[in-house]
């Protein structure tokens, strides 16, 4: 199967700093996402990012399919933004289509001090 | 409102019994899922279903059974078989099976003494 590695595995930032995270994965993709999980265990769909840049707030997300990786640029971090991020992607099948099953990575715990 | 919802939140049980978790959804979404999450891991993928009636093994099927009777539900039950069951427990749906957004429920956790 596909794998997905996500870099760093613990990020510790102060109030106001930015930060980048790194989703890596081995194979083509039809579908990628970015979740934040609170410490409530909810997730929170952040972005549907295949491919391209996105951004929304003081979040924004880039993917480059062509070389399989996607980051997730956080600007100005807040505590709110404590949690674990996590990307999932969708594996590309022959003829383009996919097999409907995300394969989630292991994650990137932020922890932002006030 | 709309969205997924799973119940219980919080469910302890004795070992040897089996279990089952709830998910609905009144988002008209054909496909869902069934994830499970251990602490300080990422989720994998328990069993899915693109439309009523019809469900796949995921990666970790072995010691659950699902059902998909009605477009708006699917239930996972964790059977005795499941050696490890303790865990998180997250239900998923979207529109279709491929190619866009999935959204989550808020989670059951399931503590097996």
């Amino acid at each position: 199967g596909i794998q997905v590695e996500q870099s760093p595995p613990d990020l510790i930032l102060q109030e106001g700093a930015n930060s980048t995270l790194r989703c890596n994965f081995s194979d083509s993709v039809n579908n990628l996402q970015w979740f934040h999980q609170n410490p409530w265990g909810q997730l929170i769909n952040l972005f549907y990012i295949p491919s391209g840049t996105k951004q929304n707030g003081r979040l924004s997300a880039t993917t480059v399919a062509t070389e399989r990786y996607s980051l997730l640029y956080i600007s100005s971090s807040q505590t709110t933004d404590s949690g674990v991020y996590f990307c999932a992607v969708e594996r590309r099948a022959a003829g383009g289509t996919s097999y409907g099953k995300l394969t989630f990575g292991q994650g990137t715990i932020l922890t932002v001090h006030p | 409102d709309g969205g997924i919802t799973q119940s219980p939140k919080y469910l302890f049980r004795k070992e040897g019994q089996n279990v089952t978790l709830s998910c609905e959804q009144n988002l008209n979404h054909d496909a869902m899922y069934w994830y499970r999450q251990d602490p300080g891991q990422g989720l994998r993928l328990i069993y899915y279903s693109q439309i009523v009636n019809d469900f796949q093994k995921g990666d970790i099927a072995e010691g659950y059974s699902v059902s998909r009777e009605k477009k708006e539900s699917f239930p996972l039950t964790v059977t005795s078989a499941q050696k490890n069951p303790t865990a998180f427990y997250l239900c998923a749906s979207r529109l279709e099976l491929r190619g866009n957004t999935i959204y989550f429920g808020e989670g059951s956790w399931l503590t097996v003494v």
